[in-house]
């Protein structure tokens, strides 16, 4: 069955460091791929998609995710965290289903 | 309305009883969608109506749990005898259109559903 991993379950970084969050999906076929994020007492909101073109994607407040076929991946990145980004990330994938499949989340907490 | 719609936002329950948890979605959205978020088990797709099609039932994990769609809006989940297992948020999600996810959906704050 098509599914979508995440690896990193908790993740805690100090404000300015590095953030790269794994996302990885067992689909063979065409694939879209989102990152949605939900703040602490906030609905889940859309930070970026992709479709085609481009494997690197921007999305808001400064995240990036790279598109690596070859690897099924699609991974989360952002150079410089704040405190605000303290948040549990989803992967999700379209993989021809007629819903999105989710990643159980990756909760990232940032310490000023 | 601006955004999508969920009551109760909270409910607590007897084993054994029925819940109904309502979804109102946006506006002129098409299709609408059901999840259910255990602790640390991710996001989990329970069932989708598109416009007038048959709905997509293949992430319901019982038959306690249905779902309806009234007039191509509102839904109501109703889950029959729960059980402390049902426990979780569950979330409705809108897109203006259905299928693909291209538009990404807009989430409701969903209802967290506790069995006792």
């Amino acid at each position: 069955a098509q599914s979508v991993s995440q690896h990193n379950h908790h993740v805690i970084l100090s404000e300015a460091a590095s953030l790269e969050l794994g996302c990885n999906y067992s689909y063979g076929g065409t694939v879209n791929l989102f990152w949605y994020v939900q703040y602490p007492g906030q609905h889940l909101q859309l930070l970026l998609k992709y479709f085609s073109g481009d494997p690197l994607v921007k999305g808001i407040k400064g995240f990036e995710a790279e598109f690596i076929k070859s690897k099924f991946s699609f991974n989360l990145r952002k150079p410089s965290v704040q405190w605000s980004d303290t948040a549990e990330y989803f992967c999700a994938a379209d993989t021809g289903r007629r819903a999105l499949t989710f990643g159980s989340g990756t909760r990232l907490q940032v310490q000023p | 309305g601006a955004g999508v719609s969920q009551s109760p936002s909270n409910k607590v329950t007897e084993k054994g009883k029925d819940v109904e948890l309502r979804c109102d979605p946006i506006s002129g959205h098409t299709a609408l969608y059901w999840y259910r978020q255990s602790l640390g088990q991710g996001l989990e797709f329970l069932i989708y109506f598109q416009g007038n099609s048959a709905p997509d039932k293949s992430g319901l994990p019982s038959d306690r749990f249905s779902a309806e769609r009234t007039g191509g809006s509102v839904s109501t989940l109703t889950i029959q005898r729960t059980q402390q297992e049902d426990s979780a948020v569950y979330l409705c999600a809108s897109s203006p259109t259905g299928g693909t996810g291209n538009y990404g959906y807009t989430f409701g704050s969903g209802t967290r559903l506790t069995v006792v």
